[in-house]
């Protein structure tokens, strides 16, 4: 069975700084990573997604995401962080033969400070 | 560009009251899915449908049915309505092609069982 774990259930950046939102995983064969962020009362938007090549993934919003696979992790960061980034964040893994359904973690709550 | 579309998107139900939740998506996407979002538990998968004609449980099934309408609308229906099923519900659609993988959700249906 894939699983999904986010360490964290919050975390708390100063606006200006690099922001890092963890995600670990356990699948049998090779993973899809993705992450989603989820805004007040608004459904999951997608960011970024892991299938093969690069580790280090380029995303919406200046965000991206490197994949370590002795690891397992899949870390959400960003350079420099914004107020507007504060929001829910989901790590979510698929495996290839599971009809593109979505294991999800449990989720972190950024906050971005002014 | 509506996107996925989700009705009713507040409700109350009475326990033991029956209801439907209504999905569309307008991006003649095949594959579709319902989730229910509880705090600190992440998304987890009600039901999906693969395509047109089929249905799948996923991790949580148990009180709920399913309807694939036709390859736009995914109906989601509770028979018998408990309080342990008050949790906000999300329909997603899956992209193809080159974006495949992508998983594209509804703004929500929060759901109140007295």
């Amino acid at each position: 069975a894939q699983s999904v774990a986010q360490p964290e259930d919050q975390v708390n950046v100063a606006e200006g700084n690099p922001l890092t939102v963890k995600c670990t995983y356990s699948v049998s064969g090779n993973p899809y990573l993705f992450w989603y962020v989820q805004y007040p009362n608004r459904g999951l938007q997608f960011l970024l997604k892991y299938i093969t090549g690069d580790n280090l993934v380029k995303g919406s919003y200046g965000f991206e995401a490197e994949f370590n696979k002795s690891q397992t992790s899949f870390h959400l960061k960003k350079p420099s962080a914004l107020v507007s980034d504060s929001a829910l964040y989901f790590c979510a893994v698929r495996t290839g033969t599971s009809y593109g359904k979505l294991t999800f973690g449990q989720g972190t709550i950024l906050t971005v400070h002014p | 560009n509506a996107g996925v579309t989700q009705t009713p998107k507040f409700q109350v139900l009475k326990t033991g009251q029956s209801m439907t939740l209504q999905c569309a998506q307008d991006m003649n996407h095949n594959s579709m899915y319902w989730y229910r979002q509880d705090p600190g538990m992440g998304l987890r998968l009600i039901y999906y449908s693969a395509s047109e004609g089929t249905t799948d449980k996923g991790e949580v099934p148990n009180g709920y049915n399913v309807s694939r309408l036709n390859k736009r609308e995914f109906s989601l229906r509770l028979e018998s309505a408990a309080p342990s099923q008050t949790s906000v519900y999300f329909c997603a659609s899956i992209a193809g092609g080159v974006t495949k993988n992508i998983q594209y959700f509804g703004a929500g249906t929060r759901l109140s069982v007295l």
